[in-house]
């Protein structure tokens, strides 16, 4: 069945630490990729996308995510994280040719800040 | 003004209530959802909409009912509320044309507890 899979329920990392959030999934051909990014008390908003080309994207607020085929991974990243940067993150999967429209999320990795 | 509102953004309800959540939108997308959001599970699709036509069953439609009155509006209803269906209810957009279909812009949530 097709799934997506984030790891790690929770980290926390100190400010001004570099961050990475797992993502995996599964699939047959390469999907559609996002991540969102929840904070509290907030709606989802969408941090980064990946539809096909460089395998390295850019995002808002300093995120970057890299698509690797091999290893069926979009894992997010940033080089130092930021107190503000403290929430709940999710990946997403749309399988090309699947339903319109449709998004799978991950359960979410929710983020803790150290100062 | 935000982009895509939703009203109430809590309610408390009684078990056997009918409940109506809206959700109206300013992006001009023809394509609608709701999504629901329980802690440890992310979000999953409960209906959504390519447009005022034509609306479909997600992963999660028992119990939900939906209605698109206009382009800009789509609400979800509980006929019946139940206890576990107490969640955060998301509404999104998207625009039409793959691959922007499958980028989704997300309301702030209705925050919904039945008693």
């Amino acid at each position: 069945a097709q799934s997506v899979t984030q790891p790690d329920i929770h980290i926390t990392v100190s400010e001004g630490a570099s961050l990475e959030l797992r993502c995996n999934y599964s699939y047959g051909a390469t999907p559609y990729l996002f991540w969102y990014v929840q904070s509290p008390g907030q709606g989802l908003q969408l941090l980064l996308k990946y539809f096909s080309g460089d395998t390295l994207v850019q995002g808002i607020k300093g995120f970057e995510a890299e698509f690797k085929r091999s290893q069926s991974s979009f894992n997010l990243r940033k080089p130092s994280v930021h107190w503000s940067d403290a929430a709940e993150y999710f990946c997403a999967v749309a399988p090309v040719g699947g339903s319109q429209g449709n998004l799978i999320f991950g359960k979410g990795t929710k983020l803790s800040v150290k100062p | 003004d935000a982009d895509v509102t939703q009203t109430p953004r809590n309610r408390i309800t009684k078990t056997g209530k009918r409940i109506m959540l809206e959700c109206s939108q300013t992006k001009g997308h023809d394509r609608m959802y709701w999504y629901r959001q329980d802690p440890g599970l992310g979000l999953r699709l409960i209906y959504y909409s390519f447009d005022v036509k034509d609306i479909n069953k997600g992963e999660i439609s028992d119990g939900y009912s939906v209605s698109r009155q206009a382009q800009a509006k789509f609400s979800l209803s509980l006929e019946s509320a139940i206890p576990n269906q107490t969640a955060l209810y998301f509404c999104a957009t998207s625009d039409r044309g793959t691959p922007r279909d499958y980028e989704q812009y997300f309301g702030p949530g209705t925050r919904l507890t039945v008693t």
